[in-house]
């Protein structure tokens, strides 16, 4: 079974871009999760979505978008980048996202850099 | 809000000995507290705990979870190489979504 895939694995950006990340989910995963990873803050839960719904969705900026496709697919979008938003973007899946009987697969991530 | 606290953030040890990782915790709903391993990119799931799982084993790795105390450790005997990683501990309380701590920087030097 393929793990969670994401596209791209490396991105460079200009600040003022914005840029758009992919994630496809384990086969038969319907909850889509991202986060942000940086040295400094650590890993922050950025939104879920499940049947093409936002459920949840974290301490971020309006920049910081989602969605969700009728396969489960989910982008992410960062409009007017920041050098701050520099970081590794990993998507996670899980079969209905009820995190007590179903933890979360990580994809690799998208490394994102802004210059 | 949620909190999740690891320590320590960083340790060096020798390969064969044992580490001990904490983890602790202030949620307003708790539900489970998670370990993973981080290598190099993707967080890999190593253990659930929640009140009917306290305790959790896996060849080498270890963990239990105090709920009075509001704690967990991972326990790693006999360490490898291949150990070194970041060990992440996180709440699945809330909502859909992790609450992670700053994570643990594990080295074994051979």
């Amino acid at each position: 079974k393929a793990g969670v895939t994401q596209t791209p694995r490396y991105l460079i950006k200009t600040r003022g871009q914005q840029v758009t990340l992919s994630c496809s989910p384990i086969s038969g995963h319907r909850s889509v999760s991202w986060y942000q990873q940086t040295p400094g803050q650590g890993l922050q839960f950025l939104f879920e979505y499940f049947s093409e719904t936002q459920r949840n969705k974290g301490n971020f900026p309006g920049r910081f978008s989602g969605r969700q496709f009728s396969n489960s697919r989910s982008e992410m979008n960062v409009s007017t980048l920041e050098l701050g938003d520099s970081a590794l973007y990993l998507c996670a899946s899980s079969l209905q996202g009820n995190l007590i009987n179903s933890p979360l697969h990580f994809g690799n991530g998208t490394r994102l850099t802004v210059t | 809000e949620d909190k999740v606290v690891q320590s320590p953030l960083s340790l060096v040890v020798h390969e064969g000995d044992t580490v001990t990782l904490n983890c602790s915790y202030e949620v307003t709903n708790f539900r489970s507290l998670l370990w993973y391993k981080q290598e190099k990119k993707a967080p890999t799931f190593l253990f659930m705990l929640t009140s009917s799982g306290i305790e959790k084993k896996s060849g080498r790795l270890s963990s239990i979870l105090d709920k009075k105390e509001l704690f967990s450790i991972l326990n790693i005997t006999a360490t490898q190489t291949g150990d070194s990683a970041i060990y992440l501990c996180a709440d699945g309380g809330s909502n859909y979504k992790l609450t992670f701590g700053k994570g643990t920087l594990l080295t074994v030097n051979p």
